[in-house]
């Protein structure tokens, strides 16, 4: 089945600063790849996904990149800022076969004033 | 509030007991799903229903889980005789064809097993 591997598991970084969090992915059926932001307490908010026919796609401050051949997509912030600390979870899904979403074991990303 | 709610946000009981959870979904939502999640992880699958068929069980799931969606609105979540490793973060979450797949989760059900 498929297997989500997530890094880093902590990231630090100042106001202002980028970030990138890395994910590996074992299925290369995978065809749905979203990114979900988890603040403590709180539910799991979707905040970015790419399908597989695409390699980018942006939205404001976050951008998701995905190289299939290699079966890795990474999650890329810009401009960081304090409300941006939470818990990142990458996640995979395979098309036609499992319904379920196969999560990683998430990032906590810490933004410093 | 239009989003998932989930039902109790915390439970506490002793080993052994049974307890059961309660998910709605967003109202025009016809896939729902039940995770687990526990400190410093990510969700884990356990189980899906599209309308009322359960549809995908993780293998993962001891049969003292089971899950009912009776009208293919509400759905429940019952353990059984439950263990100390059953405590965790249960959460529901929904989504239609319409919504392209994209989960909406619940906060979820907080359960501590004594």
């Amino acid at each position: 089945g498929e297997n989500v591997e997530q890094h880093p598991s902590t990231l630090s970084v100042q106001e202002g600063d980028s970030a990138v969090i890395k994910c590996t992915y074992s299925d290369s059926a995978s065809n749905y790849f979203p990114w979900y932001k988890q603040e403590l307490g709180k539910r799991p908010q979707l905040i970015i996904d790419i399908r597989s026919n695409v390699g980018e796609k942006k939205d404001q401050r976050i951008a998701v990149t995905l190289n299939k051949t290699a079966k890795h997509f990474s999650l890329h912030i810009t401009e960081t800022q304090p409300e941006d600390s939470a818990v990142y979870f990458c996640a995979a899904k395979t098309q036609g076969g499992s319904e379920k979403l196969v999560f990683g074991k998430g990032t906590k990303l810490t933004v410093n004033p | 509030d239009t989003g998932v709610s989930q039902d109790p946000r915390h439970k506490i009981t002793k080993r052994g007991q049974n307890v059961t959870f309660r998910c709605d979904p967003i109202s025009e939502h016809n896939r729902l799903y039940w995770y687990r999640q526990t400190l410093g992880q990510g969700p884990e699958f356990l189980t899906y229903f599209q309308n009322e068929a359960q549809l995908e069980k993780s293998r993962l799931l001891s049969d003292r889980f089971s899950a009912e969606r009776p009208k293919g609105s509400f759905s429940t979540l019952e353990i059984q005789r439950t263990e100390q490793g059953d405590s965790a973060m249960y959460l529901c979450a929904s989504t239609s064809m319409v919504t392209n797949e994209k989960l909406f989760f619940g906060s979820g059900t907080q359960l501590s097993v004594l």
